[in-house]
């Protein structure tokens, strides 16, 4: 079946504590991005990835890291998570040659 | 700079009605997507339909339709006799030929509660 899987699902952590959310695909999708979702925003991309070893910012991209090492992973990483943080994750592929998208379940994450 | 704009925060209808989502983009590109996701209580998205810009048939669904009109940049939503079950936040997304890696741009979503 072709999906996007996350992991967590949910996440509870403390501030300052290193996390990681892991991303991979199984459609051999060049295309692979971070979103965060907040209450009265909307989705906003984190960070995307048009290859390996190919990554750039979104629009709101402090706070973050990312990497590529192969093709169907794409963890996003919070090296000093804070309050502001708490928020719900999807990570979502897509093709050179597609349009359409395909999204993760999402992460719930609480940074207390 | 690409924007949506869902001015509806919030729309409540009982059962059996209709309701009409709004979606309103920008975007200086001719060639751009336009997408529909619904996003349950459960918290994921589902993908409800993709349009290109030069396609601006209308659709139907059983009980989704949509209207996608060039001319007032708009692709809007409709639910015909409404259940229960559509209850969820809505989102229109609109991507274009530019950068961003494929970068979706959302609207701020409508919650449409439909009750008995």
């Amino acid at each position: 079946e072709a999906q996007v899987t996350q992991n967590p699902r949910y996440l509870i952590t403390v501030t300052g504590k290193k996390l990681t959310v892991t991303c991979s695909q199984n459609m051999n999708h060049e295309y692979m991005s971070w979103y965060r979702q907040d209450p009265g925003l909307g989705l906003r991309q984190i960070y995307y990835s048009m290859n390996v070893e190919v990554t750039d910012k979104g629009d709101v991209p402090e706070g973050y890291k990312v990497s590529r090492k192969e093709k169907r992973n794409f963890p996003l990483i919070l090296e000093s998570p804070s309050p502001n943080q708490t928020s719900l994750y999807f990570c979502a592929s897509s093709s050179r040659a597609d349009y359409g998208y395909t999204f993760g379940s999402g992460t719930r994450l609480t940074v207390v | 700079a690409q924007k949506v704009t869902q001015a509806q925060t919030e729309i409540s209808v009982v059962e059996k009605e209709d309701v009409t989502l709004d979606c309103v983009y920008e975007t200086r590109d001719t060639t751009y997507y336009l997408f529909w996701y619904k996003q349950p209580p459960s918290g994921e998205l589902v993908f409800l339909i993709r349009r290109n810009s030069f396609d601006e048939q209308n659709e139907i669904s059983g009980r989704y339709s949509w209207n996608f009109q060039k001319s007032t940049s708009s692709f809007n939503f409709t639910i015909t006799a409404s259940q229960v079950v559509d209850s969820a936040v809505y989102f229109c997304a609109l991507r274009s030929s530019g950068g961003g890696g494929n970068k979706l741009t959302f609207g701020t979503g409508t919650q449409l509660k439909v009750e008995l």
